[in-house]
């Protein structure tokens, strides 16, 4: 069963143009993770953020977590063909070492 | 090695054949995860091991699956009597973490995967 929900499920922007995604979850958790997946290859980690946080940045890379609505979300500024992807949400829970991924939003940049 | 490897690639079995997929960890990564991901779903955990030992095979579908590391190192998770539905890309993570919180301020590392096909 899949503990996160993305949405939106499918997102198709123009190059140069900010990507948002949005995270929902249903228990409390330890940390939340977003990860990028391009067709037939493995997850690539992004990004982690812990509970006790509340925004981080990684280049291009924007995370936002509020725990009080169990939601996260991720934004990708000035996007590039490259950054076409299907990308997901895992989540972690205290006590528990495997992470909970969600059906995960699929994004198409178009050059 | 560099990455996280996974053989075969592809595997293509007929129903009711036993087939066995490997996963080659990071050198050194303590905790290793076996994940299902059917098509255009997110991965669904299967089953996770620190070190040689299993401590957790809550997300093996059936007794049909059985998944060993018996060194630390090297995984290998084996279906038995392959049914239509264990169709599905299955992707091997490594983590350098252990302990309570998965991968806490680390992620995982997932190799390419193997998908299986039963026809």
């Amino acid at each position: 069963s899949q503990q996160g929900e993305e949405d939106p499920q499918a997102l198709s922007i123009q190059e140069g143009e900010n990507a948002t995604m949005n995270c929902s979850y249903k228990t409390s958790i330890n940390n939340l993770q977003w990860y990028r997946q391009n067709s037939g290859r493995g997850l690539v980690h992004l990004i982690l953020i812990r509970s006790n946080e509340r925004e981080k940045h990684s280049g291009r890379l924007r995370v936002t977590l509020d725990t009080s609505k169990k939601s996260s979300s991720l934004l990708i500024t000035a996007s590039r063909a490259a950054d076409t992807a299907s990308y997901f949400c895992a989540t972690s829970r205290r006590g528990y070492q495997k992470v909970t991924f969600g059906i995960g939003t699929k994004l198409q940049v178009i050059p | 090695g560099a990455g996280v490897s996974q053989s075969p690639r592809y595997k293509v079995a007929k129903r009711g054949q036993d087939v066995a997929l490997r996963c080659d960890p990071i050198s050194g990564h303590v905790s290793l995860f076996w994940y299902q991901q059917a098509l255009g779903q997110g991965p669904e955990f299967l089953t996770y091991f620190q070190n040689e030992a299993q401590l957790d095979k809550s997300g093996l579908p059936s007794d049909r699956f059985f998944a060993e590391r018996p060194e630390g190192s090297v995984s290998t998770l084996k279906i038995q009597r392959t049914q239509q539905e264990d169709s599905a890309v299955y992707l091997c993570a490594s983590s350098v973490a252990a302990g309570t919180g998965a991968g806490y301020g680390y992620g995982y590392t997932f190799g390419s995967g193997t998908r299986l096909t039963v026809v």
